[in-house]
């Protein structure tokens, strides 16, 4: 177990629909990391935060957001959604802002119909 | 060409053999990092390298920084470490880029 809490497991959705996905750190973890892995494009890194501030972002559509809030957790929003969204959503979190070891979340596994 | 290029991609072994996945990467890094991914698509981390060398049991994770590669080594693999292994660079500015994966089979 890694800490690193996500939901839902599994989510299935018709396209043009919004989805939120939800991640709860480690203890004490302050960055938050967010990726994709689809059969086509493998892993990509989608956007991290710390402390609650964006602080690098990935290949991220416009149609997806996300934010962390003052008790660390974070919260992927993606809209309008397409049938190529459909992908594992990983997040991951880390003590610090610019290195550590990265402690992964069982992710949350997104279809879109 | 991929930032991050894994080889082989597909490696095949028989239990107690000692196994070699390599990781070559063509920009400036921070750290460098060692992924296993299960079928059923859980990721642990591994190590995380920014020079050297480091193991943890049967693993053994190197890099030469000025090279631009790592090594994974397995010693005598075991079933159990049936699974995809993933090389991930985390670039200046907190992008961190993957490789495709090698994809390891130990049958017993």
């Amino acid at each position: 177990d890694s800490g690193v809490t996500q939901t839902p497991k599994h989510l299935i959705t018709a396209t043009g629909q919004r989805v939120t996905l939800r991640c709860s750190p480690r203890s004490g973890d302050l960055s938050v990391y967010w990726y994709q892995q689809s059969l086509d494009q493998g892993l990509q890194f989608l956007i991290q935060y710390y402390n609650g501030e964006e602080r690098a972002k990935g290949n991220i559509l416009e149609r997806f957001s996300a934010q962390q809030f003052p008790d660390l957790h974070s919260e992927l929003n993606l809209s309008s959604l397409e049938l190529g969204d459909s992908a594992l959503y990983f997040c991951a979190s880390s003590a610090w802002d610019t290195t550590g070891e990265l402690f992964f979340g069982e992710g949350s596994r997104l279809t879109v119909l | 060409k991929n930032e991050v290029e894994q080889s082989p991609q597909n490696l095949t072994a028989q239990e107690g053999e000692f196994i070699t996945i390599n990781c070559s990467y063509s920009v400036g890094i921070s750290a460098l990092h060692w992924l296993q991914q299960h079928p059923g698509g859980g990721i642990v981390s591994l190590f995380m390298l920014s020079s050297g060398k480091k193991k943890h049991g049967r693993l053994i994770a190197t890099i030469n920084i000025q090279e631009k590669h790592s090594s994974l080594h397995i010693t005598a693999s075991d079933p159990r470490d049936s699974a995809v292994y993933i090389c991930a660079v985390m670039e200046y500015g907190n992008k961190l880029v993957f490789g495709a994966g090698t994809i390891l089979r130990v049958k017993s």
